[in-house]
């Protein structure tokens, strides 16, 4: 069985850095394409980042290049989130996703919630 | 950006009958491989989204075969054949064609 499980949500202050890490399980970790979405109720769906198998190439929505890094573990099947200079409009629930861009993620995680305010 | 635009936003359906989402697209999702990049997603509440459909009608392994895609171009189409109790959610399209992906704002099926 597919599992995905995110961490490293929480609160942070705007300007702050969080790091959100992904542990997968359940499948062939180095031969897919990882990707992190986002979701706010008043958005929606929003696609964040994706990284390809092994890890050379990475794609980043414009808005968010250079500040957030996706990067990726394959000795340990975990997939990561690393988001520095963070604002308000960052605040969402990000989810972990087994695919890449042409045809969308087919597993996700539960979602771990960021919420960025002072 | 590609915008996907859905409709309705609300689907009030009766179980046992059938319903339909319509998506439509900014520009032609025809890839310059040939390929078509648009698929659909659930997400049942309290639950994570999980993709139903890709490349427009490939139905994802365990998925009913009462959903079906279908549609070109920038037109595409979900229709649920007979709706179950189970099917209660928000329906996403999605567009891979163009960097970045882009969904669609949600339509929220409920039973009438």
């Amino acid at each position: 069985e597919v599992k995905l499980v995110e961490s490293g949500g929480g609160l942070v202050q705007p300007g702050g850095s969080l790091r959100l890490s992904c542990a997968a399980s359940g499948f062939t970790f180095d031969i897919y394409w990882m990707t992190w979405v986002r979701q706010t109720p008043g958005k929606g769906l929003e696609w964040v980042a994706s990284i390809n198998e092994n890890g050379s190439g990475k794609y980043y929505v414009d808005s968010l290049k250079g500040r957030f890094t996706i990067s990726r573990d394959n000795a340990k099947s975990s997939l990561s989130l690393q988001m520095n200079s963070l604002r308000a409009e960052d605040t969402a629930v990000y989810y972990c996703a087994r695919g890449g861009p042409n045809y969308g993620p087919a597993n996700w995680g539960q979602g771990t919630l960021v919420t960025v305010s002072s | 950006d590609v915008v996907m635009t859905q409709s309705p936003l609300s689907l009030p359906v009766t179980l046992g009958q059938p319903a339909s989402i319509s998506c439509r697209s900014s520009q032609s999702l025809v890839h310059s491989d040939g390929n078509t990049y648009l698929s659909w997603f659930q997400e049942r509440p309290g639950q994570s989204p999980r993709r139903l459909i890709y490349k427009v009608s490939n139905g994802n392994s365990g998925v009913p075969d009462r959903f079906s895609g279908s549609g070109s171009g920038t037109d595409f189409t979900l229709k649920i054949s007979r709706v179950e109790a189970e099917d209660v959610g928000i329906y996403y399209c999605m567009q891979g064609t163009h960097w970045p992906p882009t969904f669609g704002q949600g339509t929220k099926v409920e039973i009438k």
